[in-house]
């Protein structure tokens, strides 16, 4: 098992510029999310999924987009970036029994 | 709402000495508490959890938490700590609101001094 893997690992973008995150597990779970992390503020939920078809926001949703078309994957989508998104994106799935596996992360830089 | 509080952002430690990291959470659902590791440029490893049942748990790498009810507290203690200790500690609580995920508090980083 890979677990939850994370492209890119590295991103830089600028102002105004889109992009995916790309999320995908292989352990089958029905549950996934997206979490922010930074300096200082723990990691903040952004979107979440409890199956494919079926996702809702989380803490600090603005400015993200997600979609779940199959349960393996669950990309995230900067429609327009912005400095304030400067961050370490983890995405992480969660069995029944509550415990969420995070993938690597991707550090973005917006400038 | 739910909201979790990690009262020390560092903590300072020699080796093989005690050491306890301490978290308040508050929650209007019913209470599970994680605490997970973060080793530099990683990502997030769970050390142990509480779903129910008893109020000591136990986790990987020697690491144990005591749920309160009564002080709304999980502190995560260890009896010997080591260098490879060395980490940003966060402490978590299920997500409130019908939301499904984690309330993360802001993390502390135990540093393990030889």
């Amino acid at each position: 098992n890979a677990g939850v893997t994370q492209t890119p690992k590295f991103q830089v973008l600028k102002t105004g510029q889109s992009m995916t995150l790309q999320c995908a597990q292989d352990m089958n779970h029905e549950y996934m999310s997206w979490y922010r992390q930074d300096p200082g503020m723990g990691l903040r939920l952004i979107h979440y999924s409890v199956g494919a078809g079926i996702t809702d926001q989380g803490e600090v949703p603005n400015g993200y987009n997600v979609s779940r078309s199959t349960t393996e994957d669950f990309p995230l989508r900067l429609l327009s970036a912005a400095p304030s998104q400067t961050s370490v994106y983890f995405c992480a799935s969660r069995s029944d029994w509550y415990e969420q596996y995070f993938g690597p992360g991707t550090r973005l830089t917006v400038t | 709402a739910q909201s979790v509080t990690q009262l020390d952002s560092q903590v300072p430690v020699f080796e093989e000495a005690p050491v306890e990291l301490r978290c308040n959470y508050s929650s209007s659902v019913s209470v599970y508490l994680f605490w997970y590791v973060q080793y530099p440029n990683q990502g997030l490893q769970l050390l142990l959890k509480y779903l129910s049942g008893s109020t000591l748990v136990k986790g990987i790498n020697g690491f144990e938490a005591e749920f309160n009810k009564s002080q709304t507290s999980f502190h995560l203690r260890k009896p010997s700590v080591h260098i490879s200790d060395t980490a940003e500690y966060f402490c978590a609580v299920r997500a409130g609101g019908g939301a499904d995920g984690l309330t993360f508090g802001k993390g502390t980083h135990l540093i393990i001094q030889p």
